[in-house]
């Protein structure tokens, strides 16, 4: 069965890099699936952060793409995501997820992690 | 961008109604559209697929309608489960976007 695991610190100061890491169990990471992040402020609706695929390519969000890098480390089976220069709009539940590509199309995510808060505050 | 509407907000239903969500695109996605249900504190839970495709184990009271830029999701008989916040998601490129939630409240 495949899980995935969120994990990185729940408080970020403003203006520092925001690091989370996903870990996938059941699965190797390699073979084949896309692997994305997806964030939630607290009371309002889902947000897609960026997704990166089996051939590394990545696609960001246009409006978090200057800020955002996601990448895969095979050797850990895990993903992560860094958001540099953080302000308190970035305080949300992230969650990490993982799918299939269909008919050359990202379709959604089989699987995700259970998210974690991380709170942007001095 | 392809931006994604839902509509209403918030929906105030009782146990046994029809309730119905739409959802637009602001450009055609064909019928790459999926429908969420999400619970305090979960992750969103996939419910229909390419527009009308139920998810397995999903039940058939939830039912997707809808290609280009026009969809609905169709609750034919609301259960006490049901109530939670709905979200649709288009797939029709690498770059997702969601529409803004549908709370659906007991009335």
């Amino acid at each position: 069965q495949v899980q995935l695991q969120e994990s990185g610190p729940g408080l970020v100061k403003p203006s520092e890099t925001l690091s989370l890491t996903c870990a996938v169990s059941g699965y190797s990471i390699s073979s084949g699936y896309y692997w994305g992040w997806i964030r939630q402020p607290p009371g309002k609706g889902l947000e897609w952060i960026g997704s990166i695929y089996h051939s590394g390519s990545t696609y960001y969000n246009p409006s978090l793409k200057s800020r955002v890098t996601i990448s895969v480390d095979t050797s850990k089976n895990q993903f992560s995501l860094k958001l540099s220069s953080v302000t308190a709009a970035d305080t949300a539940v992230y969650y990490c997820a993982g799918g299939l590509v269909q008919l050359w199309l990202p379709w959604p995510p089989d699987y995700w992690g259970q998210g974690t808060l991380v709170t942007v505050s001095s | 961008d392809i931006q994604m509407t839902q509509s209403p907000s918030t929906l105030s239903a009782s146990v046994g109604d029809r309730v119905t969500i739409t959802c637009r695109a602001s450009q055609s996605i064909s019928s790459w559209l999926a429908w969420y249900q999400q619970k305090p504190g979960k992750a969103p839970k996939l419910l229909i697929y390419k527009a009308s495709s139920l998810e397995s184990g999903v039940p058939s009271r939830f039912s997707g309608s809808g290609s280009g830029t026009e969809f609905t999701l169709t609750i034919s008989s609301l259960q006490p489960d049901d109530f939670a916040t709905y979200y649709c998601q288009q797939y029709n490129s690498y770059w997702w976007t969601f529409g803004q939630g549908t709370k659906v409240e007991i009335k």
